[in-house]
């Protein structure tokens, strides 16, 4: 079963740019990857999805290597609003469904 | 839109003692999930279901029954409460991803709590 491995926290200052990486070796073919923010009491909220190579929305960019065995979150300029636990899930819908999140990396922003 | 809303928000059980939590959405989604979240382990897939009447396992099933009557709602049962099952538990709700196109994303209740001592 593939596991997805996230550092367990990161402290970074407002206005910088902050990469979190996922590692999940065992991605199979037909995986895709997404990455979620977590409030306290609160559900998680979708970021970005991608399969490989790079995709960018309004809020984030996704960069995944070629041998797709990890990925990376980038956060533009964060502010102290983006404090929060972000989660990088591994999911399949073809063949046997798969959704195995990751453990979660607490980001906190600092002044 | 209420989005996904889950019932109770919050529970204490004795162990032996049983309860459902309601998950309900009106997005008109066809799949559900049911996940449990416990510190330090992110959150994993208890069972989840790709349509009315449809119900599969997922990571953790052990101690757990679920039911699709209706498209819109996705019940988890705890027939028997245990200390182990003491966790945050939340519903979430999807598109497929050959009907939302590019990309499907879960949108997420905002969580029930149970404790059962």
């Amino acid at each position: 079963l593939a596991k997805t491995t996230q550092p367990i926290s990161m402290d970074s200052y407002e206005g910088q740019e902050v990469n979190i990486t996922c590692s999940h070796n065992n991605i199979a073919t037909n995986d895709y990857i997404t990455w979620y923010q977590q409030f306290p009491s609160q559900g998680p909220r979708f970021i970005i999805q991608g399969y490989k190579t790079k995709v960018t929305n309004e809020v984030a960019s996704l960069f995944i290597p070629a041998d797709r065995k990890s990925s990376t979150l980038s956060l533009p300029r964060v502010s102290l609003s983006d404090t929060a636990v972000y989660y990088c899930l591994v999911s399949s819908t073809s063949g046997t469904y798969k959704y195995i999140f990751g453990t979660g990396t607490r980001l906190k922003v600092l002044a | 839109n209420a989005g996904v809303t889950q019932t109770p928000k919050f529970r204490v059980l004795k162990t032996g003692q049983s309860m459902t939590l309601l998950c309900a959405q009106d997005m008109n989604h066809e799949y559900m999930y049911w996940y449990r979240q416990d510190p330090g382990m992110g959150l994993r897939l208890i069972h989840y279901s790709v349509g009315e009447g449809t119900t599969a396992k997922g990571e953790v099933p052990d101690g757990y029954n679920v039911s699709r009557l209706k498209k819109q709602n996705f019940l988890l049962g705890l027939e028997s409460a245990a200390p182990s099952q003491t966790s945050v538990y939340f519903c979430a709700s999807s598109e497929p991803r050959y009907r939302s196109g590019t990309s499907y994303e879960q949108y997420f209740g905002p969580g029930t709590r149970l404790t059962v001592t």
